[in-house]
């Protein structure tokens, strides 16, 4: 079975840090797709990143990046120079390629909680 | 383009009550999805369906009923709410498989609908 953990549940740091949210994953699959998604205080789920299993690049956009490593089955999201509006929870989340009848099926973790102070 | 809409967005029951959670897409997704979140659980799926006139059963389906009329609507019922069935629902819609589509397996969340049973 699947299985996403985020063992941070809560982190906070001063405004222009930069901060590291971990996320490890197990699965039997060999084809899979991790995630990551944002809830702000809002409550809405607003999607981040999506990365296969056979991409292992690293991935920047803006002041957001992502590790990605299978050997250690990790999927590590890291703000650089941290701000108020990145307060929110985030969730990592794994899909398997074979999970249920063909759907998109997203396991999440309990996700980690970012506040960001001025 | 209103993506996924919830109705409604709040909603207090009495214990033994029942009541229908509504989702609509706009996006003419094949899959859709309910979930539920409660503090420190993440986002656990209820039922899913694949198609109109199909649905599956998700990790923690108990207590829930769902029905797929039309494509784009994906109703979530309670016969008879209970206290433990306090939660915020969510659902999502994504793209079929079939579509060949990139970003196929990426879900499209509503803003989620907050329930109450007293």
């Amino acid at each position: 079975a699947q299985k996403v953990t985020q063992a941070q549940t809560e982190i906070s740091v001063v405004e222009k840090e930069d901060v590291t949210l971990d996320c490890v994953y197990e699965t039997r699959d060999t084809t899979y797709y991790l995630f990551w998604y944002k809830q702000p205080p809002s409550g809405e789920l607003v999607f981040l990143i999506r990365r296969n299993s056979f991409d292992e690049q690293n991935e920047i956009s803006g002041r957001y990046s992502w590790n990605f490593q299978k050997s250690t089955s990790s999927f590590n999201f890291t703000i650089t120079a941290s701000q108020v509006v990145d307060s929110a929870v985030y969730f990592c989340a794994l899909s398997e390629a074979n999970s249920g009848a063909g759907s998109y099926q997203l396991t999440f973790g309990k996700g980690t909680k970012l506040s960001v102070i001025p | 383009n209103a993506g996924v809409t919830q109705t409604p967005k709040f909603r207090v029951l009495k214990t033994g009550q029942s009541m229908t959670l509504l989702c609509a897409q706009d996006m003419n997704h094949e899959y859709m999805y309910w979930y539920r979140q409660d503090p420190g659980m993440g986002l656990r799926l209820i039922h899913y369906s694949v198609g109109e006139g199909t649905t599956a059963k998700g990790e923690v389906p108990d207590g829930y009923n769902v029905s797929r009329l039309k494509k784009q609507n994906f109703l979530l019922g309670l016969e008879s709410a209970a206290p433990s069935q306090t939660s915020v629902y969510f659902c999502a819609s994504s793209y079929s498989a079939g579509t060949g589509f990139s970003g196929a397996n990426v879900l499209t969340f509503g803003a989620g609908s907050r329930l109450t049973v007293l």
